[in-house]
Parts: C-alpha cells; sequence; structure tokens
C-alpha cells in the first residue's frame, strides 16, 4: 500500500514564525502536492512538484514556499505565519502520468496560528 | 478553466435506503472525474474515477458514479447505505488538456443514520 507520511499531526505556532511542514512518500510517486482544507471551501492547492527540485504554483501559493530535494519528500514552509493560515494541510503524491491517476493522501496536519 | 460544484452541504439518510450524492463540473476539455472520502480525523480516500469508457463506473466500499456528458454531472451512489459511509465526501475534476492539477468541490458531509 502507498502510504504518505505528514510529520506532525497537531502543530500550534505564534504569529511570524517559520513554520515547516514536511511529508514523506515511500512508493516512488513522481508528483507531490500540498493542500489546505478550510469548512465550505473544499481542497485548495497550495503548489504542487512533479519532479525533485522542481516545482509550479497552485491556486493560493502566497505566503507560501516549498522544497523538494529528494523525491520522497516535499516540504511545506511558511516564512512567516500568519492566523489567515491557520488551517487543515494535506500531503498527496501520484504517479508519473499525472492526469489520469489518483491521488494518495496523508493523514493531514492541523495548522493553528495564534 | 476548471471547476467542480457540490450542490448540498449535508446529505442524511437511513440505514439501508439508497444514497446519492451530487456534483456538476465545468472544463473546456473532457474530463477526468474523481470521487474521493475522508473519514474524521483522517487524509482523503480514493473512491473511483472515470477517464473514460462506460458510463457508470465501480469503486471501493460498494459505490459507484454515472458519468453524464450532457448534463455535466458525475454522481455518487451506493444502493444501500451503512451507517460506517458517514463521512466527508469529495468530487474533483481535471480537464484533459490543462495542467496536473484537480479542483475540488467544497465537499457534502453525508450522514446515515440508523
Amino acid at each position: 500500500d502507498v502510504k504518505v507520511t505528514q510529520s506532525s499531526r497537531y502543530l500550534v505556532k505564534r504569529t511570524g514564525e517559520k513554520v515547516f511542514l514536511e511529508c514523506v512518500q515511500d512508493m516512488d510517486h513522481e508528483n507531490m502536492f500540498w493542500y489546505r482544507q478550510d469548512p465550505g471551501l473544499g481542497l485548495r492547492l497550495i503548489y504542487f512538484s512533479y519532479d525533485v527540485k522542481m516545482k509550479e504554483k497552485g491556486d493560493i501559493p502566497e505566503g507560501y514556499s516549498v522544497s523538494r530535494e529528494k523525491k520522497e519528500r516535499f516540504s511545506l514552509i511558511l516564512e512567516s505565519a500568519s492566523t489567515n493560515q491557520t488551517s487543515m494541510y494535506l500531503c498527496a503524491s501520484s504517479l508519473a502520468d499525472g492526469f489520469t491517476d489518483e491521488q494518495y493522501f496523508g493523514p493531514g496536519t492541523r495548522l493553528t496560528v495564534t | 478553466a476548471q471547476s467542480v460544484a457540490q450542490p448540498e452541504d449535508q446529505v442524511n439518510v437511513a440505514e439501508g435506503n439508497p444514497l446519492t450524492v451530487k456534483c456538476t463540473y465545468s472544463v473546456s476539455g473532457n474530463p477526468y472525474l474523481f470521487w474521493y472520502v475522508q473519514y474524521p480525523n483522517r487524509g482523503l480516500q480514493f473512491l473511483l474515477k472515470y477517464i473514460t469508457g462506460d458510463n457508470l463506473v465501480k469503486g471501493s466500499y460498494g459505490f459507484e458514479a454515472e458519468f453524464n456528458k450532457s448534463q455535466t454531472s458525475f454522481h455518487l451512489k451506493k444502493p444501500s447505505a451503512l451507517v460506517s459511509d458517514s463521512a466527508l465526501y469529495f468530487c474533483a475534476v481535471r480537464d484533459s488538456g490543462s495542467a496536473r492539477q484537480l479542483t475540488f468541490g467544497s465537499g457534502t458531509q453525508l450522514t446515515v443514520l440508523p
């Protein structure tokens, strides 16, 4: 089975802190994604990566950056956390096709910024 | 541009009755359509997808979905609901001619009453 793991299930940070969310997948998937999930808004794509060191902006990249130094690991960085970044963050991965294959999701990190 | 709508925030159904969770979409090319389910405090799990071929798609846990091109719909169905089906359901679409990203609906909370 594909396994996508995220470094923390719950995280509390202060406004202005730099925050790192880590995601690791164990199935040699090419594509990796970061989403945020908010009630009534569904999932919104922040960034995705289709290869090591490659990244593309999603629908809501402002205030975030990403890093993919190794194929299995995709990190989401909040340079200076703000209260409007309080949310559930979901990482996902998929095979190389990228169009027709399903995405596999991690359990999520619930981030609270105070 | 691609978009997807889930017109019902909440669906309640009695155990043993058939269930339907609605989804409509908009794309400029051909649609690739997906259903995911999220159980409490967990990441999303893939249920089924339509890429091409038979309009009736069967997936995990006895769920199926019908692709209707004229009505631009992809409703999720199950003949007999279980209490354990209670969860948050997301429809997602990808335009066959666009980038690798999925667009998710806002989600429908399904509650199956015993």
